[in-house]
């Protein structure tokens, strides 16, 4: 049974720090990650997707995956009371079309 | 371009009872799934569809649930008859066939069964 492990949180952040969010996978087969926000009472909406090993920057966010300890962060840069939201991480296999989610952290910005 | 639409948005049944949901995804997107959310877990994949086909249906209580995708674009999800443990969001995704990543989600329909 492939898993999706994230802390559920809530994370408390200050504005204007860094925000961390953390997620681990069971499947060494796993080869690309996302990760989804989720308003209260939204659907998920996608911040980024990885599938290399290493960072991927874009705007204020930062994913980083590491394959070899089955690792995948995001990072949020001078966090924003907006980014008070749930983030959901999500894997999928090569072949398989099929997102597999955590069951996402609540992250609050906390002004 | 438009995005995924569903229909209801909210659905409110007493168990037993049936209920169907609808889906119309982003046009030309091959690829259709739905998902179940229950408060405070992630989307659970019910079934997924690549054109009018299913592709993977492992997830879905079939006793209950079923799902048809017509034609290659809309979709119904159906429940009959409703448990309590159903109430839940129903999500459904939509992507662009092979080769792209990315699912684009519809608003969800909230159901409460009662």
């Amino acid at each position: 049974q492939k898993e999706v492990e994230q802390n559920s949180g809530p994370l408390s952040v200050p504005e204007g720090a860094i925000a961390s969010l953390n997620c681990t996978y069971s499947d060494r087969g796993s080869q690309s990650f996302f990760w989804y926000r989720q308003y209260s009472g939204k659907s998920p909406e996608l911040i980024m997707s990885i599938y290399s090993n290493g960072d991927k920057e874009d705007g204020r966010f930062t994913a980083q995956l590491n394959k070899a300890s089955q690792y995948v962060s995001l990072l949020i840069r001078d966090s924003q009371p907006s980014d008070s939201a749930t983030y959901l991480c999500a894997e999928n296999q090569p072949g398989n079309e099929k997102l597999t989610f955590g069951t996402g952290t609540r992250l609050t910005i906390i002004p | 371009e438009a995005g995924v639409a569903q229909s209801p948005r909210y659905k409110i049944i007493e168990k037993r009872q049936s209920v169907a949901f609808w889906c119309n995804p982003i046009s030309g997107h091959a690829t259709l799934y739905w998902y179940q959310q229950i408060l405070g877990q992630g989307p659970k994949l019910l079934i997924q569809f690549q054109n009018n086909g299913v592709v993977d249906d492992s997830q879905l209580p079939k006793d209950r649930f079923s799902a048809e995708r017509l034609k290659g674009v809309d979709s119904t999800l159906k429940i009959q008859p409703a448990k309590l443990e159903d109430s839940a969001v129903y999500l459904c995704a939509s992507r662009a066939g092979q080769g792209y990543q990315t699912q684009y989600f519809g608003p969800g329909t909230r159901l409460l069964v009662l």
